[in-house]
């Protein structure tokens, strides 16, 4: 079985400040891991994405993420948040055999103050 | 830019009524999900087509729901009846199904309010 933990259901930086989004996961095989966003009754739209390969991943808006399997963790950061940063991020978990079955968390809302 | 297509973007009805959502997936893409996003949460997984067939049904709750993909193109999700707990969004993704970390492109979702 799989899960994704997303501590902090809430998240408030302000504008030009280092965004910090957390995502622990639980998977009994080697999984994927992804973050997406979600703007306001919008669908959502991958961020970024681990594989194989560098445990550092770079995305799209400047932001990147980290896999560290010893913490299991895949925390998302930007180094200055901007007001078009304000949105729903979600993180998500797909084991590497079997089902493809993508597994999301509960999604933290990211305020930007002015 | 090819992207995933859904409607009707909003839906209001009555319990007890029913409801149906289609999805144009990109052109290709082998693999469709449908899957629920209560608010508040994150998505939940309903159902999971390779081609016209169902690989992965387990999360609907086939008493109200289905879902078909007949010519392994577009689809169509139903429920009958609503009930008042259905009120969510419900959004259509589709990936080529070439490998295992592909990128799952979603749609921008049908949201059903139930009264």
């Amino acid at each position: 079985a799989q899960s994704v933990t997303q501590l902090g259901s809430h998240v408030s930086v302000s504008e030009g400040a280092l965004v910090l989004l957390r995502c622990n996961y639980s998977s009994s095989v080697p999984p994927y891991l992804f973050w997406y966003v979600q703007y306001p009754n919008q669908g959502l739209q991958l961020l970024l994405k681990y594989t194989t390969g560098a445990t550092l991943v770079k995305g799209i808006n400047g932001f990147e993420a980290e896999f560290k399997k010893s913490e299991t963790s895949f925390h998302l950061t930007k180094p200055s948040a901007h007001m078009s940063d304000a949105a729903e991020y979600f993180c998500a978990v797909r084991t590497r055999r079997g089902n493809e079955k993508l597994t999301f968390g509960t999604g933290t809302r990211l305020t930007i103050i002015p | 830019e090819a992207e995933v297509a859904q409607s009707p973007r909003y839906k209001i009805t009555e319990k007890s009524q029913a409801v149906a959502f289609w999805c144009d997936p990109i052109s290709g893409h082998a693999t469709l999900y449908w899957y629920r996003q209560i608010l508040g949460q994150g998505p939940e997984l309903l159902v999971q087509f390779q081609d016209e067939s169902v690989v992965d049904d387990s999360q609907l709750p086939k008493d109200r729901f289905s879902a078909e993909r007949l010519k392994g193109v577009d689809s169509t999700l139903k429920i009958q009846p609503a009930e008042l707990g259905d009120s969510a969004m419900y959004l259509c993704a589709s990936s080529s199904g070439t490998g295992t970390g592909d990128e799952q492109f979603f749609g921008p979702g049908t949201r059903l309010t139930v009264l």
